[in-house]
């Protein structure tokens, strides 16, 4: 059964700080992750998506994939108050994509 | 272009009635999952239906079914409900079959179900 975990947090960091959001799975054969925000009240959003071993960047986002250790994260620079919300990891299972249960990150002004 | 849409957005039902939840993909996309969402936790797989068949579900209870039009659009049947029913539910589209490991799922609003 591939499992996906992360700290619940609240993660909290002050606006401009870097925000570090970690997550690790079980299945060493999980070839890609998704990363979503998901703001209080609202759906997920899609803002990452890693597939190799490595660092891949976009904008003030970079997320990073190390099989070896089965960790991904994801690192928001210079944070701002409009960040917080609930990081969701999830890997690609059988027919479905499984998610971590999120991570609450506060950044505060 | 339109993204993933739901209706509606916000139900109340009583314990015991049934439930049909409805999700639009984003045009072009022929996958369609449904997750349930309760506070605190990631979302919960359902169902995926792809090209009109169901391709997977989630360790949910028959009192779930779903099924997908022609126009790839989708409906959630929730039979009997229970009061550990509410939740956010939510629909997901993507490009093709939602195992492969480079297929995004894009989500849509959601409809809160709350059961009284």
């Amino acid at each position: 059964q591939k499992e996906v975990e992360q700290n619940s947090g609240p993660l909290s960091v002050p606006e401009g700080a870097i925000a570090s959001l970690n997550c690790t799975y079980s299945d060493r054969g999980s070839q890609s992750f998704f990363w979503y925000r998901q703001y209080s009240g609202k759906s997920p959003e899609l803002i990452m998506f890693i597939y190799s071993n490595g660092d891949k960047e976009d904008g003030r986002f970079t997320a990073q994939l190390n099989k070896a250790s089965q960790y991904v994260s994801l690192l928001i620079r210079d944070s701002q108050p409009s960040d917080s919300a609930t990081y969701l990891c999830a890997a690609p299972g059988d027919q479905k994509l499984v998610f971590g249960t999120g991570t609450r990150l506060l950044v505060s002004p | 272009d339109a993204g993933v849409t739901q209706s509606p957005t916000h139900l109340i039902k009583t314990r015991g009635q049934h439930v049909t939840l409805r999700c639009s993909p984003i045009s072009g996309h022929k996958s369609v999952s449904w997750y349930q969402q309760v506070l605190g936790q990631g979302p919960q797989f359902i169902f995926q239906y792809y090209e009109k068949e169901e391709r997977g579900r989630g360790n949910f209870p028959d009192r779930f079914s779903a099924r997908q039009f022609p126009n790839y659009s989708s409906e959630l049947n929730v039979n009997a409900l229970l009061l550990g029913d509410s939740a956010l539910y939510l629909c997901a589209s993507s490009l093709e079959y939602a195992g492969k490991s480079n297929q995004p799922q894009h989500f849509g609003d959601g409809t809160r179900l709350s059961i009284l």
